[in-house]
């Protein structure tokens, strides 16, 4: 199993640009999440999925879009960059709940908006 | 808002000896907690998780601590080995509104394992 993958590890974006994060689970995991990493803060939750079809919003969703068409696939786009997106982006997954195991993190994807 | 925070953002241990992290949260009606490590240029790793109906739990070398009456928890490291070197998270699972299927991590502390 490959666990989380998430392409691509390194991107530069000019403000304005757009891009999508692609993030893509082979444990059949019903869960899947993204933060974003930033030095001092932590990581805060930008959007979750608990299923096919179903996604919600975290504590820091503002300029971010999701959707979850498959249980594999959790792509985060970013429809007009700015350089307050630059940060580290990790994608999550877990088996059901939160509470109820651990969560499988990505390498993280690592993105610049000049 | 509801935040968990870490008490020092580096803590530098001798090779073998014991290492504690600490962390303190503020809801205290979460009931899940977890730790994480996260090693340099790769995601966080689960490293042991405790429920609130738990004081005590313990993984390999590791053991976590909940103190629900001061609302904090700690990761205890036996026998500290450079490959401990790392930055911790702690992360609390509230009750909804703010919890459900939500986690709140920590600022993390770093720690430095000295030969």
């Amino acid at each position: 199993n490959a666990g989380v993958t998430q392409t691509p590890k390194f991107q530069v974006l000019k403000t304005g640009q757009s891009m999508t994060l692609q993030c893509a689970q082979d444990m059949n995991h019903e869960y899947m999440s993204w933060y974003r990493q930033d030095p001092g803060m932590g990581l805060r939750l930008i959007h979750y999925s608990v299923g096919a079809g179903i996604t919600d919003q975290g504590e820091v969703p503002n300029g971010y879009n999701v959707s979850r068409s498959t249980t594999e696939d959790f792509p985060l786009r970013l429809l007009s960059a700015a350089p307050s997106q630059t940060s580290v982006y990790f994608c999550a997954s877990s088996r059901a709940r939160v509470n109820t195991g651990e969560l499988f993190f990505g390498e993280g994807s690592r993105l610049t908006v000049l | 808002g509801e935040s968990v925070g870490l008490h020092l953002p580096t803590l530098s241990v001798q090779e073998g000896d014991n290492s504690i992290i600490n962390c303190a949260y503020s809801n205290s009606a979460s009931d899940y907690f977890i730790w994480y490590k996260q090693e340099s240029g790769k995601g966080p790793q689960f490293i042991i998780d405790i429920r609130s109906n738990m004081d005590k739990r313990q993984g390999q070398r590791v053991t976590v601590l909940l103190n629900k009456t001061v609302k904090h928890l700690s990761l205890q490291i036996a026998a500290t080995q450079p490959g401990d070197s790392a930055v911790y998270f702690c992360a609390e699972n509230p009750p909804p509104p703010g919890g459900g299927n939500k986690l709140t991590f920590g600022t993390g502390t770093q720690l430095k394992v000295e030969l």
